[in-house]
């Protein structure tokens, strides 16, 4: 049973534009999320986290936001370059287990110049 | 570069067959855990080590076990190896500070089964 869910595979975006990313998750006890970024051949990297007692959270070009009520996260990067090109995952943990993520299976993000 | 290492990269073996996957997580990092992704899948968690201790169980199969040793380093030991376990295994470390900590991961070990 997949409690984190990514449904778009692919997103191809113009240089210079915004990229969003979509996330769902079905754990209402979920109150820590991230976003990692995956390029071929090399671990995912962490990109950008929020807590639920946030709804937003911004870091340079990308910014995060959280509906808890919908069980909903995305991830804004403006503008996208061509480097932002990558695999994106989100991922998701509890207070139970808070080490214990769940991941989406991933969103692959094209950049085009 | 992450920090964290995993050796082998690729390892190509048969079915039935046992293999051990190393870790090595960033310096000072007290926390392991091991990840698979399977093709197209997203990383599934497996198992989670803090300071030698078993911390969390993800799904991982019976025929599968790890261990971190007193250097922190961690091993992932696969047995009865089947055509299905062929994936991506990662491995991650963090500071294991008590709260929400961000994982640092490895390039990751390929195992392919035939």
């Amino acid at each position: 049973d997949q409690q984190v869910k990514q449904n778009s595979p692919s997103l191809s975006v113009q240089e210079g534009r915004i990229s969003i990313l979509n996330c769902d998750y079905t754990n209402s006890m979920f109150d820590y999320f991230l976003w990692y970024k995956k390029y071929p051949a090399e671990g995912p990297t962490f990109l950008i986290s929020i807590s639920s007692i946030k709804d937003k959270n911004e870091d340079g070009r990308f910014t995060v936001f959280l509906n808890k009520s919908a069980k909903h996260l995305s991830l804004h990067i403006v503008p996208s370059q061509p480097g932002d090109s990558a695999v994106y995952f989100c991922a998701a943990s509890g207070a139970a287990d808070f080490n214990k993520f769940y991941f989406g299976s991933g969103t692959k993000l094209n950049v085009k110049p | 570069d992450s920090g964290v290492t995993q050796t082998p990269k690729h390892l190509i073996t048969a079915t039935g067959q046992r293999v051990t996957l190393r870790c090595s997580p960033r310096s000072g990092d007290l926390s392991v855990y091991w990840y698979q992704q399977s093709l197209d899948q997203g990383l599934q968690f497996l198992i989670h080590y803090y300071n030698g201790e078993e911390r969390a169980k993800g799904n991982i199969l019976e025929r599968f076990s790890a261990q971190q040793f007193p250097d922190l380093h961690s091993e992932l030991n696969l047995s009865s190896l089947e055509l299905g376990d062929s994936a991506l295994y990662f491995c991650a470390s963090s500071a294991g500070t008590g709260g929400p900590d961000t994982q640092y991961f490895g390039p990751g070990t390929r195992l392919t089964v035939l």
